[in-house]
């Protein structure tokens, strides 16, 4: 079956530090996101990619980047982590036409910055 | 720019009771896609419905049911005789494209239903 995943799953690392999420999903669809999660602000849009070599920055993308080499993946990385990055960060994958779609997301990755 | 509002940030019933969860929208564009989402304590998102801005008719799934209402800009979503099993966080979420589902998500509700 077709699956979108995340990893890792949790994560700790020390503030100014590198770090990197992955997000790999085998429907093959062209639009991917990356969404951080925070008490009280549901979920927010960090980057999106609309195929290969598209990247466009969300409402909350300060010291995030993606890039998109291929269509299944669409890694987010944390230039120099802070500890206000500590959130759930949800990757979603959706078709790029037609009104009875719906965006699938991956199980989230909890990431903890200290 | 869009927005959506869920002002129930906690919500608790006992079993068997009926439950409504809140949500209002901001939006300046005339088609739109409403979305309801469901977090369940293992913490993937669950997709339940999505409703075009052109059909206003009330849905029921079971023991869910969602009215939407374009006066009001509300899209809320009701739980009938509620079980320890619909206990979650309850988002809903905005599109404006039907090209790519991209969601402007409210804040949630956390629905306990306890036994």
């Amino acid at each position: 079956d077709a699956e979108i995943t995340q990893s890792p799953r949790h994560k700790i690392t020390e503030t100014g530090r590198q770090v990197t999420l992955a997000c790999h999903q085998t429907w093959n669809h062209n639009n991917m996101f990356w969404y951080r999660q925070d008490l009280g602000h549901g979920l927010r849009l960090i980057h999106y990619s609309y195929g290969v070599q598209d990247t466009n920055k969300g409402e909350v993308s300060d010291g995030y980047s993606v890039s998109r080499s291929n269509t299944e993946d669409l890694p987010l990385t944390l230039e120099s982590a802070a500890s206000s990055q500590t959130s759930v960060y949800f990757c979603a994958s959706s078709e790029s036409a037609g009104m009875n779609t719906e965006a699938f997301f991956g199980q989230g990755t909890r990431l903890t910055v200290v | 720019a869009q927005k959506v509002t869920q002002a129930q940030t906690e919500i608790s019933v006992v079993e068997k009771e009926d439950v409504t969860l809140d949500c209002v929208y901001e939006t300046r564009d005339t088609t739109y896609y409403l979305f309801w989402y469901k977090q369940p304590p293992s913490g993937e998102l669950v997709f339940l419905i999505r409703r075009n801005s052109f059909d206003e008719q009330n849905e029921i799934s079971g023991r869910y049911s969602w009215n939407f209402q374009k006066s009001t800009s509300s899209f809320n979503f009701t739980i009938t005789a509620s079980q320890v099993v619909d206990s979650a966080v309850y988002f809903c979420a905005l599109s404006l494209r039907v090209y790519d589902n991209m969601l402007t998500f409210g804040g949630g509700t956390r629905l306990m239903v306890k036994p």
